[in-house]
């Protein structure tokens, strides 16, 4: 079975500009987690959507949004870049919404993101 | 504030020996998970703890939910240049995954 694939891997841009990351989850799974990466903050949870609807909202300011698509693909936008947007942008998919707490979640090799 | 204090940060050891990693926090978790993550990959799943006191064993890693389940630990037994990765511990908290910042794990032969 395929794992979660994210493309970009890698991705320059200025700031000011905006960027679109996208995500395919492993077959069968519908939910779809996004996190930011960054040495200074860790990992960070961004969003979560599940059959298309967004479920769980991390601290982020509006800039950052995501959709999902019928077929559990999924992206992430974020407008108006900023230097502190470059991190490592990871996508994490399992089978159900975590609820019970017990759900894998099986995550993409991510996309690196510098805003010059 | 980190939800998930995890320490030390930053481990530097000889293959063979020994280690152990905390994951602690003041809120309770209805469980643990703890991933390992390579260079230019995203985390990998080593173990999911539920229960309090549970202890999981992965060949030579050893996995321990406090009682209280608020604190974890995973001790690596005879460590070996293959370990070497960033360790990550992450809890259940409000339906959302929190994780610790990590401990960067070096192993030297």
């Amino acid at each position: 079975k395929a794992g979660v694939t994210q493309t970009p891997r890698y991705l320059i841009k200025t700031r000011g500009q905006q960027v679109t990351l996208s995500c395919s989850p492993i077959s069968g799974h519908r939910s779809v987690s996004w996190y930011q990466q960054t040495p200074g903050q860790g990992l960070q949870f961004l969003f979560e959507y599940f059959s298309e609807t967004q479920r769980n909202k991390g601290n982020f300011p509006g800039r950052f949004s995501g959709r999902q698509f019928s077929n559990s693909r999924s992206e992430m936008n974020v407008s108006t870049l900023e230097l502190g947007d470059s991190a490592l942008y990871l996508c994490a998919s399992s089978y159900f919404i975590r609820t019970g707490n017990k759900d894998t979640q099986y995550f993409g090799p991510g996309t690196r993101l510098t805003v010059l | 504030t980190q939800l998930l204090e995890q320490s030390p940060q930053f481990l530097s050891i000889q293959e063979g020996e020994n280690l152990t990693v905390y994951c602690n926090s003041s809120s309770v978790f209805s469980s643990l998970q703890w991933y390992r993550q390579e260079p230019g990959e995203g985390p990998v799943l080593l173990v999911t703890v539920v229960t309090g006191g549970e202890v999981k064993k992965l060949k030579r890693l050893t996995f321990q939910f406090g009682d209280a389940r608020k604190d974890s630990s995973l001790h690596i037994t005879a460590a070996q240049p293959g370990d070497t990765g960033l360790y990550l511990c992450a809890g259940s908290y409000g339906n959302k995954l929190v994780f610790g910042a990590g401990t960067i794990l070096r192993v030297k032969s």
